[in-house]
């Protein structure tokens, strides 16, 4: 069965501090690994990871991939804030048929 | 941009009731995915059509149906309702030909009474 496993499930922090969300995964047929921020509603795409070692920047948030360990981190440097959110990895895996297995979410919030 | 629309966004239904949630894609995405999202829980995925054909099942209830229509559009059905079912349910859709990420709507959410 695919399993994917964040942690912490919850952090607090202060604005500007730095925080680094895991992410691990066992999945068969990996294609994928996807970060989301769920605030009130629908989850919203941040990242998607398809190669090792490569980080991708979405201004003060990165990401980068260990396929080799199977896991995953993003960071979020210079926290505010808005920044409080639920976020949530997904492994996108299988051949012909795949899906997406979420993570429980790690809670972030960033206290004033 | 367009995104995925859900409608409606939320439903009260009575137990053993039935219930209809649709999702219309982001335009030229042919994948649509149904998730089920209890308080404080990870979305659990249901079921997903490619191309108006089912593709991947999850663990949705035999109670519950899904199909995705000529223009792409999904609706999931949800028969004799329990009070389980309360939850919020998204859809997503993705174009599956290229490596495209998951696009979620901001859901519809159930609750049962």
């Amino acid at each position: 069965e695919d399993k994917v496993v964040q942690s912490p499930l919850s952090l607090v922090v202060h604005e500007g501090d730095t925080v680094t969300l895991n992410c691990s995964y066992e999945v068969t047929n990996f294609r994928s690994l996807l970060w989301y921020k769920q605030e009130k509603k629908a989850p919203t795409f941040l990242f998607m990871l398809t190669s090792s070692g490569i980080e991708k920047k979405s201004g003060r948030l990165s990401s980068i991939l260990d396929k080799k360990e199977l896991f995953s981190i993003l960071n979020i440097t210079a926290t505010q804030t808005g920044d409080s959110a639920v976020y949530l990895c997904a492994v996108e895996s299988g051949g012909s048929n795949y899906k997406l297995t979420f993570g429980k979410g790690t809670l972030l919030t960033v206290n004033p | 941009a367009a995104g995925v629309i859900q409608s409606p966004r939320h439903l009260i239904k009575e137990k053993r009731e039935t219930a209809t949630l649709k999702c219309y894609p982001i335009p030229r995405h042919d994948t649509v995915y149904w998730y089920q999202q209890g308080p404080g829980q990870d979305p659990q995925f249901l079921i997903s059509f490619y191309e108006k054909m089912q593709s991947d099942k999850g663990s949705i209830p035999d109670r519950f149906s899904a199909q995705q229509f000529s223009d792409y559009h999904s609706e999931l059905n949800m028969s004799s309702l329990e009070l389980g079912d309360s939850a919020l349910y998204f859809c997503a859709s993705s174009f599956k030909g290229y490596n495209s990420p998951l696009h979620f709507g901001n859901g519809t959410r159930l609750t049962v009474t």
